[in-house]
């Protein structure tokens, strides 16, 4: 059973189009992480959301952290080849020492 | 440039044999940390070093040792590796252990054991 489950696994879409990725828990988080990571290189911090409700922007990325601090999306606006990716969500865990990471979202973004 | 940085990139072995991974990090984070990623791209927390202390010890085979000379480094030494060891190995460090502390990672070793 993993702490942070993030849906769906694998998103293929057209350029262009709208989509919206999921990371979700059973546990409280008081904070939750978004990274990218492409082929052959280590994950990327795009943002970190603290407040339950809060919703941040990333040009066409949008970050929100669920009320209850239990969950979190990403949303992508006309989406681009270049956001082709893994995406990870990562929150604190055993006092902050431990960040866990659900187990990704695979995007494809096609021409 | 400040960065994570990890050797070898490629690390090919036959079962068995010993090998060590090297990581540095110029950011002047004080933890470190060693992750591994396996074919489905799952990132699981190994080990955690705090300014050269051990601070998470995940249950990992004590086949993995990891050392740390001083806070800028973090090594990862696997004995007798097995096939189940293959995966991708990334390195990574953080500025505090704070809840909202982000992690810097390296651009990770794929080994491959044959």
């Amino acid at each position: 059973t993993q702490l942070l489950e993030q849906s769906p696994q694998f998103l293929s879409i057209q350029e262009g189009e709208n989509l919206t990725v999921y990371c979700n828990s059973s546990s409280v988080f008081s904070s939750l992480q978004w990274y990218r990571q492409e082929p052959g290189e280590g994950p990327v911090l795009l943002v970190t959301v603290v407040t339950g409700g809060e919703v941040k922007k990333l040009k066409r990325l949008t970050f929100q952290f669920g009320d209850a601090r239990k969950d979190s999306s990403l949303h992508i606006t006309a989406a681009q080849t270049g956001d082709t990716g893994l995406y990870l969500c990562a929150g604190p865990f055993q006092g902050a020492q431990k960040l866990v990471f659900g187990q990704g979202t695979r995007l494809t973004i096609n021409p | 440039d400040t960065a994570v940085s990890q050797t070898p990139k490629y690390l090919v072995t036959q079962m068995g044999n010993d090998k060590s991974i090297k990581c540095e990090q110029n950011l002047g984070h004080d933890t470190m940390y060693w992750y591994k990623q396996d074919s489905k791209k799952f990132l699981k927390i190994m080990f955690s070093y705090n300014n050269k202390e051990l601070i998470i010890n995940e249950t990992v085979p004590n086949r993995f040792s990891p050392k740390s000379p001083d806070k800028a480094h973090l090594n990862l030494h696997i004995n007798s590796l097995e096939l189940g060891d293959s995966a991708v190995y990334f390195c990574a460090s953080r500025p505090g252990t704070t809840y909202n502390s982000p992690l810097h990672f390296g651009n990770g070793t794929r080994l491959t054991v044959t």
